[in-house]
C-alpha cells in the first residue's frame, strides 16, 4: 500500500518569504502526484500534478514542485508567498490515473503574516 | 459551470439514525470518488466507482456504509445506524478518466458535507 507523509503540520511565515513544503511517499512503481490547497471556507482545489515529463512542474498562483525520484519526494515551492496563500496544503498520490483513488498526506495548514 | 454538488452541506443526527448524503458530479465525468475528512486520519479514500460501478471499496471503514452510484449522475453514500466516530467531513469528487490507466485527468472536489453525530 502507498503512503505519503508531510513533514511540517503547520508553517508559518512572512509575505515575501520563500516556501518549500516537503512531501515523501512510499511506493517503489510508477505514481503520479498531486499537490492540492484548501483555503479557509473552501473546497479542495488542484495546484499542480506530476504524470511523467519534465520533473518540475508549475502549477497555479506561482508555485511549482519537483518530482525527485530517488528520494520518493514532490517538495513544493513558492519564491515569494502573500497573505492569501493561507490555506491548508495536500499532497496527494494514485497510481492509476485519473480514475484512481487519492492517497493524501495528513495536510501541512500554512499561515502567512502580512 | 457547476461544479460537483454534494447536499445537504451540514447534517446533525443523532447516534443510531441513518445518514444519507448525496452528490451529483460534474456532468460528462465518469469516475466518482468519496473521501472522508477527520482531524485524526486526515483526507481518505472511502470508495470510488468508474462508469457507475464500484472500483474499490476497501476504504469503507465497516459494514455500516454503503454507496451506490444508480446513473451517471447521482451517488450516494448511507450510513447505517450512525456513530459519534463517524463525525467528518465527507467529500465526493469526480473526474473524467476517459481512460483509467492512461488518464491525467484532476479529480474536482466538492465542497462537502459536514456530519456530526450526537
Amino acid at each position: 500500500a502507498q503512503s505519503v507523509s508531510q513533514h511540517n503540520h503547520h508553517v508559518i511565515l512572512s509575505e515575501a518569504a520563500s516556501l518549500e513544503l516537503g512531501c515523501n511517499y512510499s511506493y517503489g512503481g510508477t505514481v503520479n502526484l498531486f499537490w492540492y490547497v484548501q483555503y479557509p471556507g473552501q473546497h479542495l482545489q488542484l495546484l499542480l500534478k506530476y504524470f511523467s515529463g519534465d520533473p518540475l512542474v508549475k502549477g497555479i498562483k506561482g508555485f511549482e514542485a519537483e518530482f525527485i525520484k530517488s528520494k520518493f519526494s514532490f517538495n513544493l515551492r513558492k519564491p515569494s508567498v502573500q497573505w492569501s496563500d493561507t490555506a491548508e496544503y495536500f499532497c496527494a498520490v494514485n497510481q492509476g490515473g485519473g480514475a484512481d483513488g487519492l492517497t493524501f498526506g495528513k495536510g501541512t495548514h500554512l499561515i502567512i503574516q502580512p | 459551470d457547476a461544479g460537483v454538488i454534494q447536499s445537504p452541506r451540514h447534517e446533525v443526527t443523532e447516534m443510531g439514525q441513518e445518514v444519507t448524503l448525496r452528490c451529483k458530479p460534474i456532468s460528462g465525468h465518469n469516475s466518482l470518488f468519496w473521501y472522508r475528512q477527520t482531524m485524526m486520519r486526515g483526507l481518505e479514500l472511502l470508495i470510488y466507482f468508474n462508469n457507475n460501478v464500484p472500483i474499490d471499496d476497501s476504504g469503507m471503514p465497516e459494514d455500516r456504509f454503503s454507496a451506490k452510484m444508480p446513473n451517471a449522475s447521482f451517488s450516494t453514500l448511507k450510513i447505517q445506524p450512525s456513530e459519534p466516530r463517524d463525525s467528518a467531513v465527507y467529500f465526493c469528487a469526480s473526474s473524467l478518466a476517459a481512460h483509467p490507466r492512461t488518464s491525467t485527468d484532476t479529480q474536482y472536489f466538492g465542497p462537502g458535507t459536514r456530519l456530526t453525530v450526537l
